[in-house]
């Protein structure tokens, strides 16, 4: 086990188009988490898995975004007609439990033409 | 609302010389806070916490409630400790709040 991952590590899009980033958690690990951080900013909270239930999400976080994580595995963030202030990296972190250390992975770097 | 600040976007030392980077936090309940650090191309990675009260790498951070601060400190700052620290306060362990990041350069 190599950590968290998460694929593509870079995605360049035309304003209007949908992307989808994945992320895969350290095996084990039942909490799952999605930040954004934008140039000169800390990550941002965007939402939070406890295995496949969505327990939080962010009131920042628009209708044109939406995260799944199906069978309490990987999970997937999508964001629909993307608009240029959506360009950031997009951090996912999991943890084993709710008490314990969050792992980030290398994060996807979107950026919106 | 819960808030993060970090004053100081960049703060440069020399090696052997204490360092000191600020974090001030917002938030009415019992607060967790935490402390990240970013090494240069390397994944944000938790430095310490303060429930833990351990040093790691050296660095300690005390919670001050009275001040709502969460200062890290080191006696004699390394080369290597060059990097992007974060500091973070979470609700319940659920939402965690980052601050905007301290840039620390310690010079040889």
């Amino acid at each position: 086990d190599t950590g968290v991952s998460q694929d593509p590590r870079h995605k360049i899009t035309k304003r209007g188009q949908n992307v989808t980033f994945r992320c895969d958690p350290i095996s084990e690990h039942n909490r799952l988490y999605w930040y954004r951080q934008t140039l000169g900013q800390g990550p941002e909270f965007l939402t939070y898995f406890q295995n496949e239930a969505q327990l939080e999400k962010s009131r920042l976080l628009s209708d044109r975004f939406s995260a799944e994580r199906p069978k309490g595995s990987f999970s997937t963030l999508e964001i629909q007609r993307t608009e240029q202030g959506d360009s950031a990296m997009y951090l996912c972190a999991s943890s084993l439990g709710q008490y314990n250390e969050q792992f980030f992975g290398p994060g996807t770097r979107l950026t919106v033409l | 609302a819960q808030r993060v600040t970090q004053p100081e976007k960049l703060l440069s030392v020399f090696k052997g010389a204490p360092v000191e980077l600020k974090c001030n936090y917002s938030y009415s309940g019992s607060p967790e806070l935490f402390w990240y650090v970013q090494y240069s191309r390397q994944r944000l990675q938790l430095l310490l916490r303060h429930i833990s009260r351990e040093s790691i790498k050296g660095f300690t951070a005390d919670l001050n409630k009275g001040e709502t601060s969460f200062h890290l400190k080191k006696p004699f700052a390394q080369e290597e400790d060059s990097a992007m620290y974060y500091c973070a306060l979470s609700v319940k362990f659920n939402k965690f709040y980052f601050g905007s990041g301290t840039k620390l350069n310690v010079k040889p």
